[in-house]
C-alpha cells in the first residue's frame, strides 16, 4: 500500500538559511499534520491543513509557514534557521472521511542546523 | 496536562507477550485511545485505537476497562523488532474534524532474546 512521502529525507542548513520539505500524502487523503521531534523528545504537533485550508496551529514558530496544494501535497516552509530547529520533521496524512480519522505518518526528514 | 499516564519502560522477552498497560483515569465519554509506536527515529506507526470495546487487529489487540480509565496494550508474541516507545494517546473528535495526536512520554519496551 502507498505511503506518506516525506522529501528529502536528510537535510543539512546553515544557521539563518531557508529550508522546505516536502510531504506527500497516501492517496486519497485530504488531510495533512506536520509534527517536529527534537532530539530525546517526543513529537510535537505543528500545523495541519484540511482541504488546503489550515485547520489547526501548534507551537510553530512565526519563520515556519505551510500550505497544502490541490494535489494535497504540503509543503513546510522555514526561514532564519536556528541551531534549535534541528530536528526531525513528521508529516502524517489522513482522510476526514475515515472511520475516526487514522492518521498515517511518513519516514520523517531530519533537519541538522550548523 | 498529560491526559495518558504510561510506565517509562518495560522489557520483554521474544516470543512472550507483552502487556503495556496505559492509565487515562479524565478519559471523556467520546474520547478514543489510540496506540502508536516509533522505533528509532522512524515515523510513528499505528497499531491499534478503540472507544470501549476490546479490538483485536494482525498486530496487536487492545483491552480497555469497564470504566474505560485505563487499557492494556498487548503484543501477544513479542519479537525483537517490536523494540520501540509505545504512545497511548487519547483523542476526540472536535466541531471539524479529529485533529492533532498528543503524544505524551511513552513506553520505551526492549524485547531482548
Amino acid at each position: 500500500a502507498a505511503g506518506v512521502i516525506q522529501s528529502p529525507r536528510h537535510l543539512i542548513k546553515e544557521k539563518r538559511e531557508t529550508a522546505t520539505l516536502k510531504c506527500y500524502p497516501i492517496p486519497r487523503h485530504d488531510t495533512v499534520y506536520w509534527y517536529q521531534q527534537g532530539p530525546g523528545q517526543d513529537p510535537q504537533f505543528l500545523i495541519s491543513f484540511y482541504e488546503k485550508m489550515q485547520s489547526d496551529k501548534g507551537s510553530i514558530p512565526d519563520r515556519f509557514s505551510a500550505q497544502q496544494f490541490s494535489d494535497y501535497h504540503s509543503e513546510l516552509n522555514m526561514s532564519s534557521l536556528e541551531l534549535g530547529d534541528s530536528a526531525l520533521y513528521f508529516c502524517a496524512s489522513s482522510s476526514q472521511a475515515s472511520l475516526q480519522e487514522t492518521q498515517y505518518f511518513g519516514p520523517g526528514t531530519r533537519l541538522l542546523v550548523l | 496536562d498529560a491526559k495518558t499516564t504510561q510506565p517509562p519502560s518495560m522489557d520483554c522477552a521474544e516470543g512472550r507477550a507483552a502487556n503495556l498497560p496505559c492509565n487515562h483515569s479524565t478519559i471523556s465519554g467520546n474520547e478514543y485511545v489510540y496506540w502508536y509506536r516509533q522505533i528509532h527515529s522512524q515515523g510513528p506507526q499505528y497499531i491499534i485505537h478503540g472507544l470501549k470495546n476490546n479490538e483485536t487487529n494482525e498486530m496487536a489487540s487492545l483491552i480497555i476497562t469497564e470504566d474505560r480509565k485505563s487499557s492494556t496494550l498487548i503484543l501477544p508474541h513479542a519479537t525483537l523488532r517490536d523494540t520501540a516507545v509505545y504512545y497511548c494517546i487519547v483523542r476526540a473528535p472536535t466541531t471539524d474534524s479529529w485533529g492533532k495526536l498528543q503524544f505524551g512520554a511513552g513506553t520505551q519496551v526492549v524485547v531482548t532474546p
